[in-house]
C-alpha cells in the first residue's frame, strides 16, 4: 500500500513530442505528489508538485494531471527538448505532523529526447 | 551552506569493512532523509529524521545499517560489515520545518557512490 507504481521504465521521443509518464498509488493518506528530475551524476531536483485538491497544474512546459478517484497522476512535457533527457521520478507523501513524512518514490522513467 | 552536501562523493571499500557516509543538510532544515539508489533502480527510502529523532527507520535493510543525527544538523549513515549488495548511490535530502499551511520541497545532495569490492 506504500508503493507508487511508475511507467514506463524508459521512453524515447522526438524533439517537440509530448512524453507522458504515469504513476499510480494505493494509499489514500498520500496528500502531496511531487515529480523529481535527475540528471546523471546529480541528485534529484524538484520539478513540479500537486496536491489532490486540484486536477491539473502547469509550470512552463510541464503539466501534472491528477485523478483522485483513480489514484493516478501523470507528468506531461510539452514541446520536449533534448535538454529534458533525464530520469523522472514521481513521489507521494502523507500529510505533515501525521507521524511520518517520508517521500515514497516511483521506480523512475528514463527519458531520451532525440534532436 | 548553499545546498545539501554529502561526503565522500565516492567510496570504494572491501567487503566486510565498515563505512560512514556523511550528510550536511541545508542550514535550518529540520527534516533529513536518507535514500538508496541502486543501478537503474528507483529511490529506496532508508530513514527519516525530524530534528535528532528518527520517527521512521522502517527502510533500513538490516541491522548492519544505522544512522544518527546530532545537533539537528549533520547526519551519518553507517554500514557495518559491508556486502557487495550494499553497492549503490546513497542520497541524502533535507527540508525545512513544515508549516500548517503546506509542504516544503526536499532538496537532495549529489549522493555518495559506494562500491563494495
Amino acid at each position: 500500500q506504500q508503493q507508487v507504481k511508475q511507467s514506463p521504465q524508459s521512453l524515447i521521443v522526438q524533439k517537440g513530442g509530448i512524453p507522458i509518464i504515469n504513476c499510480a498509488y494505493e494509499n489514500t493518506a498520500f496528500d502531496y505528489f511531487p515529480w523529481y528530475q535527475q540528471f546523471p551524476g546529480k541528485g534529484p531536483a524538484l520539478l513540479i508538485a500537486i496536491r489532490p485538491d486540484v486536477s491539473e497544474k502547469k509550470e512552463g512546459r510541464f503539466t501534472i494531471s491528477f485523478n483522485k478517484s483513480a489514484k493516478q497522476f501523470s507528468l506531461h512535457i510539452m514541446d520536449s527538448q533534448p535538454g529534458d533527457s533525464a530520469t523522472y521520478f514521481c513521489a507521494a507523501s502523507t500529510a505533515p505532523f501525521s507521524g511520518t513524512y517520508k517521500y515514497i518514490f516511483g521506480t523512475g522513467t528514463r527519458l531520451k529526447v532525440l534532436a | 551552506g548553499a545546498g545539501v552536501s554529502q561526503s565522500p562523493s565516492n567510496k570504494v571499500t572491501e567487503k566486510g569493512k565498515d563505512v560512514e557516509l556523511r550528510c550536511d543538510p541545508i542550514s535550518g532544515h529540520t527534516a533529513l532523509y536518507w535514500y538508496r539508489q541502486s543501478l537503474g533502480q528507483g529511490l529506496e527510502f532508508l530513514i527519516y529524521f525530524q530534528g535528532n529523532s528518527a520517527p521512521d527507520k522502517s527502510g533500513l535493510p538490516s541491522d548492519r545499517f544505522s544512522a544518527e543525527r546530532t545537533g539537528g544538523s549533520v547526519s551519518t549513515l553507517t554500514i557495518q560489515r559491508t556486502q557487495q549488495e550494499d553497492s549503490a548511490v546513497y542520497l541524502c535530502a533535507s527540508s525545512r520545518k513544515l508549516t500548517s499551511t503546506g509542504y516544503t520541497e526536499a532538496f537532495f545532495g549529489q549522493g555518495t557512490r559506494l562500491t563494495v569490492v
